[in-house]
């Protein structure tokens, strides 16, 4: 099973760039990069997705570097509304092998005033 | 509609009742997925519906009994829980259910449940 850590938490500053990095050693050819992000007594919310190189859409970046055993989730601008709990997965295409979805056990990102 | 919703949102029970929580798309999904998050943890998978048959399920204990009626509906029935079964239980759905896992689920904000 591809393993994922992330730090436990981070610090930040209204409009700073604040990147994440999720370690996941053993990721298997297969496997995708997800992000999610959950506010407190919410379900959590999609991000991003990717599987190499860089994706970008209107919320943030992720940067995956070509060996894939890290990523980086990159925020720009971030405002107090970005407080929250941020989640990387790992896991196959397909649900077959017996392999599943990893979560980590999340950054919680504090943006300050 | 694109949203999951879930009822109730918050849930008391004694260890002998029997309730069901409830959850609802409208968006055309066929995959829905009941996960169970205990505080500071990630939500962990209890099961997986895709196209309303039980396709995946954790190793659930069997007190916690998954239906899907439709395409549009989960219930969670719960019998004789533990107070360690007190957590959030989170509903998601993702689009096509053939391969659920790299699709983007959408969540709905849980039914918080407390087990006395």
């Amino acid at each position: 099973l591809a393993k994922t850590t992330q730090p436990i938490s981070m610090d930040s500053y209204e409009g700073q760039e604040v990147n994440i990095t999720c370690s996941h050693n053993n990721i298997a050819t297969n496997d995708y990069i997800t992000w999610y992000q959950q506010f407190p007594s919410q379900g959590p919310r999609f991000i991003i997705q990717g599987y190499k190189t860089k994706v970008t859409n209107e919320v943030a970046s992720l940067f995956i570097p070509a060996d894939r055993k890290s990523s980086t989730l990159s925020l720009p601008r971030v405002s107090l509304s970005d407080t929250a709990v941020y989640y990387c997965l790992v896991g196959p295409r397909n649900a077959g092998n017996n392999r599943k979805l990893i979560w980590g056990l999340g950054t919680s990102l504090a943006v300050n005033p | 509609d694109t949203e999951v919703t879930q009822t109730p949102k918050h849930l008391v029970m004694g260890m002998t009742n029997k309730k069901s929580l409830k959850c609802e798309q409208h968006m055309g999904h066929r995959a829905m997925y009941w996960y169970k998050q205990k505080a500071k943890k990630p939500p962990e998978l209890m099961f997986v519906y895709s196209y309303e048959k039980l396709s995946i399920n954790e190793s659930v204990p069997s007190r916690f009994s998954p239906e899907c009626p439709n395409s549009s509906l989960l219930n969670l029935h719960l019998h004789a829980l533990q107070p360690e079964d007190s957590a959030l239980y989170l509903c998601a759905s993702s689009p096509r259910g053939r391969q659920p896992f790299q699709e983007t689920q959408y969540f709905g904000p849980g039914t918080r449940l407390l087990v006395l």
